[in-house]
């Protein structure tokens, strides 16, 4: 049973660098698939914010790309988000998922909010 | 890039259907069959229903299905019960390698 679970910090400040990883388990993440970030505003709809494929080929959402960097460290069956120059806009709960294309997530985390105040 | 277009709240009585459009672009919706919808209940992560236009994975229920016309997809929930009452996104694959999802539905189930 693959199992996704996103960590990092609750709480960021303005202007500062948002990272968060994801550890998977229950599946060698070097072996396949699309690994991905979705944030969703509370009260608000989801966003797509990025995903890797194993090879390690990135894809970005271009509204956000100038301020996002997702890697992937197969030694630790992880991968990982930073979001730089954040504002309170950012406030999320982010979710991290792994999918058979780009839009197609069959496995997501719980998700986690991270909220951007000084 | 826009969000895809979707209705902001659909209801039904229990047993009845309804439908839930998501209307995109033919640089999106109507260029592949790359379309997806996810259900998600308060305070829980987005669960995949229906995955390029009309296949359901494993294990979700055959009162849901997907179909596309155009630039428009729609999901279909026959035969309403109380728990299908969620939030619904769609999201498509795009001409330029990025992903949009929808604005959300929420579904009542009266």
């Amino acid at each position: 049973q693959v199992q996704l679970q996103e960590s990092g910090p609750g709480l960021v400040k303005p202007s500062e660098t948002l990272s968060l990883t994801c550890a998977v388990s229950g599946y060698s993440i070097s072996s396949g698939y699309y690994w991905g970030w979705i944030r969703q505003p509370p009260g608000k709809g989801l966003e797509w914010i990025g995903s890797i494929y194993h090879s390690g080929t990135i894809y970005y959402n271009p509204s956000l790309k100038s301020r996002v960097t997702i890697s992937i460290d197969t030694s630790k069956n992880q991968f990982s988000l930073k979001l730089s120059s954040v504002t309170a806009a950012d406030t999320a709960v982010f979710y991290c998922a792994r999918g058979s294309h780009l839009e197609l997530l069959h496995y997501w985390g719980q998700g986690t909010l991270v909220t951007v105040s000084s | 890039q826009s969000a895809l277009t979707q209705p902001a709240s659909v209801s039904g009585s229990p047993g009845q259907s309804v439908t839930i459009s998501c209307t995109g672009t033919s640089s999106d919706v109507g260029i592949y069959n790359y379309v997806s919808w996810y259900q998600q209940h308060p305070g829980k992560a987005p669960k995949l229903m229906i995955y390029e236009v009309s296949n359901r994975p494993s294990g979700v229920s055959n009162h849901f299905s997907g179909s596309k016309s155009g630039n428009t997809a729609s999901l279909t929930i026959s035969g309403l019960q109380a728990e299908d009452e969620a939030d619904y996104y769609c999201s498509s694959f795009t001409s330029t390698s990025t992903v949009l999802f929808g604005g959300g539905t929420k579904l009542t189930v009266l």
